[in-house]
């Protein structure tokens, strides 16, 4: 049974520490996807990549998010430096497309202090 | 304006009756769409999905329901079960030239009565 996972699972840090999160897509799938969910704002989009290019990242906060796909098995959202408002469950979907059914992770809890 | 934070419509189903999710979307050029399932703790799953070309889709124990003039999506869960407890979201890719633009609505919080 193909699933996206995501590491890790929970992660707890201070305001101003760099925090890393990690992807694996279900093999095969060409698309990535990075949203962030919090009962504010619901389901946002951040980043996604097609055959490990970026194609858009508008709804990332450009001085601290970064987002990355180093290889086909791995795509990496970057946040440095921390801040509280940035607490938040971050999703990764992967997806065959366009168009895109996405599969989404379990997610990533952040909380920071 | 500012966000005071989602106000999720809810819905309570006793168990064993049929659901119905209603969904407004935006953008009538929007030619493909998707309803996710999210329990408590995990990520959206996807149902069920139907495109533009078409009105009606079935499948197991779910129907989803397109009403183009109104910009309208149905989910219809039929002899609903307390696993069917999440929160349901609508999703609607956007016209051909931003096919990955998903936009997902807000959710609907649906409770089954045992």
């Amino acid at each position: 049974d193909a699933r996206v996972t995501q590491t890790p699972r929970h992660k707890v840090t201070e305001m101003g520490q760099e925090v890393t999160m990690r992807c694996q897509p279900i093999l095969g799938h060409n698309t990535v996807f990075w949203y962030r969910q919090t009962m504010m704002q619901g389901l946002e989009l951040l980043a996604y990549f097609r055959n490990r290019a970026p194609l858009d990242d508008s709804g990332m906060p450009k001085d601290r998010f970064s987002a990355e796909m180093p290889d086909a098995t791995l795509a990496t959202l970057k946040i440095q430096p921390s801040e509280p408002r940035d607490s938040a469950v971050y999703f990764c979907a992967s997806g065959l497309g366009p168009p895109n059914t996405q599969y989404f992770g379990p997610g990533t809890r952040l909380t920071v202090l | 304006g500012e966000s005071v934070g989602l106000h999720l419509p809810t819905l309570s189903v006793q168990e064993g009756d049929n659901s119905i999710i209603n969904c407004a979307y935006s953008n009538s050029a929007s030619d493909y769409f998707i309803w996710y399932k999210q329990e408590s703790g995990k990520g959206p799953q996807f149902i069920i999905d139907i495109r533009s070309n078409m009105d009606k889709r079935q499948g197991q124990r779910v129907t989803v329901l397109l009403n183009k003039t109104v910009k309208h999506l149905s989910l219809q869960i039929a002899a609903t079960q307390p696993g069917d407890s999440a929160v349901y979201f609508c999703a609607e890719n956007g016209p051909k030239t931003s096919y990955d633009k998903v936009i997902f609505g807000p959710g609907t919080s649906l409770s089954v009565i045992p």
